[in-house]
């Protein structure tokens, strides 16, 4: 199973929107929408931002927004601020063939 | 609220097994509902799921690592465990145990970093 596609980096100045991708196939991100997204600051681990394609856990803001068309999906910062600079990584259940999960190549995101 | 804590070997010679274990405290590993879960990060890297276990026992596996790794649970000590064998160089990561629901992982350790190498 191949990780998903996602962009190296993404950049914006504080107040903007940035936009980031997430591809994979049919059997993964097109065909569940266990489609989760996960913000990872340097030396810490992952924290869950979004789960069920567009959900977001209890604490985090509603400046974070996701959405999943075909075989793509998308979170969305909007008001860029600057503790949002970090990794960004979504994750698809992608259990078609065989029990698994797969996840993102990452996203760095850079507020300028 | 649950934390998760990975304990284990920073060192492992190659060929070796790894072995780490994840102790949940806040919360009981037996109440339904969650599986516990192992996720590593190369250096430098994206993330792999490895595998989880539900408290009952049942485990599931990434396919491509299946026939070398195994994960136990421990209720009595509220823990569970990653076993790893015929390790190599790229087994080198840091290792997160984490509690999964069926669609995210919602609560992560701050994982450990295994290094292997002689």
């Amino acid at each position: 199973q191949s990780a998903l596609t996602q962009p190296r980096s993404v950049s914006g100045s504080p107040g903007q929107s940035v936009t980031i991708s997430c591809t994979g196939t049919s059997s993964d991100v097109g065909g569940y929408n266990y489609l989760s997204w996960y913000q990872q600051h340097p030396g810490k681990a992952p924290k869950l931002m979004i789960y069920d394609v567009f959900k977001r856990p209890s604490g985090v803001p509603d400046r974070f927004s996701a959405s999943k068309s075909g075989n793509t999906a998308s979170l969305t910062i909007s008001g860029l601020q600057a503790e949002d600079e970090a990794d960004y990584y979504c994750c698809s259940y992608a259990g078609t063939h065989t029990f698994n999960y797969v996840f993102g190549t990452g996203t760095k995101v850079t507020v300028l | 609220q649950v934390q998760l804590q990975e304990s284990g070997p920073g060192l492992v010679k190659p060929s070796q097994t790894l072995s780490l274990t994840c102790s949940v405290s806040g919360g009981s590993i037996s109440s339904g509902g969650y599986y516990w879960s192992w996720i590593r990060q190369h250096p430098g890297k994206g993330l792999e799921w490895i595998g989880y276990i539900y408290y009952s026992g049942s485990t599931y596996y990434n396919p491509s690592l299946q026939s070398r790794v195994t994960i136990s649970v421990d209720k009595s000590k509220n823990q569970f465990s990653l076993k790893a064998t015929s390790v190599t160089a790229a087994d080198t990561a840091v290792y997160y145990c984490a509690r999964a629901v069926e669609s995210a992982f919602d609560i992560w350790g701050q994982g450990t970093m295994v290094t292997v190498s002689s």
